[in-house]
């Protein structure tokens, strides 16, 4: 079965704040995913990386940064946490040839 | 114009109850074809993966996609009160790359 895990499943942060999520899958996948859900707007994607160390922007990248120093790791930044940004945050990954695997999740809530 | 629509819901049935779930697209490129089932505060799980047109069946649960029409549909038969989630259909170009489209996702009671 795929495996993959956040480090939080809830977090409560202050505006202004750098905020990390970190997202680790166990099958060796090349891609890996950070997306937002928000009520009404489904899924949105910020950033994914399709190899350590590369990245690339998805819909939505404004405010945040990653990084990818392992295969299985895929860190999201919040440079400076503001209110705009409490929502679901959702890691996935995939390998080629195969869907996305999603974790269970993060709930920010910036106050 | 979205990229992919689908009714929000929510839809309440019975149990026991056949249920149809539903997507539109607007992009004639889409491939492949993904059904996900998110319970409350969870992350998504899929639950039904396809390529092209046709049916695929797991279980009580089949998929249908009719590329003509650019319509994809998701059947639970003998619907069950676990079957209770908001239903995501997804959709991507090719099998290689990371461009996927989400729909809203539906959210499914059903009632004991």
């Amino acid at each position: 079965d795929v495996k993959v895990t956040q480090s939080s499943r809830y977090l409560v942060k202050r505006t202004g704040e750098k905020v990390f999520l970190e997202c680790v899958q166990d099958m060796d996948h090349e891609n890996m995913f950070w997306y937002r859900q928000d009520p009404g707007l489904g899924l949105r994607l910020i950033y994914f990386s399709y190899d350590v160390k590369m990245k690339e922007k998805g819909d939505i990248p404004e405010g945040y940064s990653v990084s990818r120093e392992k295969k299985e790791r895929f860190s999201l930044i919040l440079e400076s946490a503001s209110t705009n940004q409490t929502s679901m945050y959702l890691c996935a990954s995939r390998t080629v040839k195969e869907t996305q695997y999603f974790g269970p999740g993060t709930r920010l809530l910036v106050l | 114009q979205k990229e992919v629509e689908q009714d929000p819901g929510p839809l309440s049935v019975p149990e026991g109850a056949i249920v149809s779930l539903n997507c539109t697209y607007s992009n004639s490129a889409f491939q492949y074809f993904m059904w996900y089932r998110q319970y409350s505060r969870k992350g998504p799980e899929l639950l039904m993966y396809t390529y092209s047109s046709g049916n695929k069946e797991d279980g009580r649960f089949t998929a249908q996609v009719d590329k003509s029409s650019k319509y994809i549909s998701l059947f639970i038969r003998d619907s069950q009160p676990s079957d209770s989630a908001t239903y995501l259909c997804a959709m991507s170009l090719d099998n290689y790359g990371q461009n996927f489209v989400f729909g809203p996702g539906t959210r499914l009671s059903v009632l004991p």
